[in-house]
């Protein structure tokens, strides 16, 4: 079975780094590639980018290039995302998906149940 | 632009069939996935780029596209269907964009 187990709900303040994690099991981690979205609060979904863990190749969002960092390590099966620099602004729900490649086209089959960042003085 | 465009909300009585739009030029090329985001919970796929439903999502969800037009179907809506939908695809770039979602109300 399938599963992407993210790490627990986080509180910061400005100016504060921050990594969390994304925990898979249940298939080959190495060959599928990993994607990160966020969710700020009352709205929409945001895709800020993915990671193939195989070879911790990247791609980000333009929008989001530069404001994060992913990583994996696969000795674990763990993705994750990180800030060094939190903002007020980066507070919200942060979810991994199993990113799927088929027919040209992308889609997302297994998400994580979401992180929380809270970003607060 | 990239950009998907979604009805910010739609309403349907119970039982009845309605039909959620995504529209955006990269659907000329590239296919849309469906998620459902229920209050408080992880958007979970309903529809992939092949219009397939993941095992367990019932057969009354469908899907389908038509120019730059890619819809969700509901047919026979029922209680627990009220949620967020989201859309997604990719642009010619292989950036991932999504929709800004639709509310059902059943």
């Amino acid at each position: 079975e399938v599963q992407l187990e993210q790490s627990g709900a986080e509180v910061r303040k400005p100016g504060e780094s921050l990594k969390i994690s994304c925990e898979t099991s249940g298939y080959s981690f190495t060959t599928y590639w990993i994607a990160w979205v966020r969710q700020m609060p009352g709205k929409g979904l945001e895709w800020l980018g993915i990671i193939y863990p195989g070879d911790s190749k990247t791609r980000y969002s333009p929008s989001f290039q530069g404001q994060v960092t992913f990583s994996a390590d696969k000795s674990i099966t763990t993705a994750y995302l990180q800030w060094s620099s939190l903002k007020a602004s980066d507070t919200a729900m942060y979810y991994c998906a199993r990113h799927i490649y088929d027919s040209g086209s992308y889609y997302y089959d297994y998400w994580g149940q979401g992180t929380l960042v809270t970003v607060s003085s | 632009s990239s950009e998907l465009t979604q009805d910010p909300a739609v309403s349907v009585a119970l039982g009845q069939t309605v039909r959620i739009t995504c529209q955006g030029d990269s659907l000329r090329s590239y296919f849309a996935s469906w998620y459902q985001q229920k209050p408080g919970q992880a958007p979970v796929l309903v529809i992939d780029v092949k219009t397939n439903r993941p095992s367990g999502i019932p057969d009354r969800f469908s899907g389908s596209r038509s120019g730059n037009t890619a819809s969700m179907t509901i047919t026979g809506a029922q209680a627990e269907d009220e949620a967020d939908y989201y859309c997604n695809s990719r642009d010619s770039s292989g950036n991932v964009v999504f929709g800004g979602g639709t509310k059902l109300t059943v």
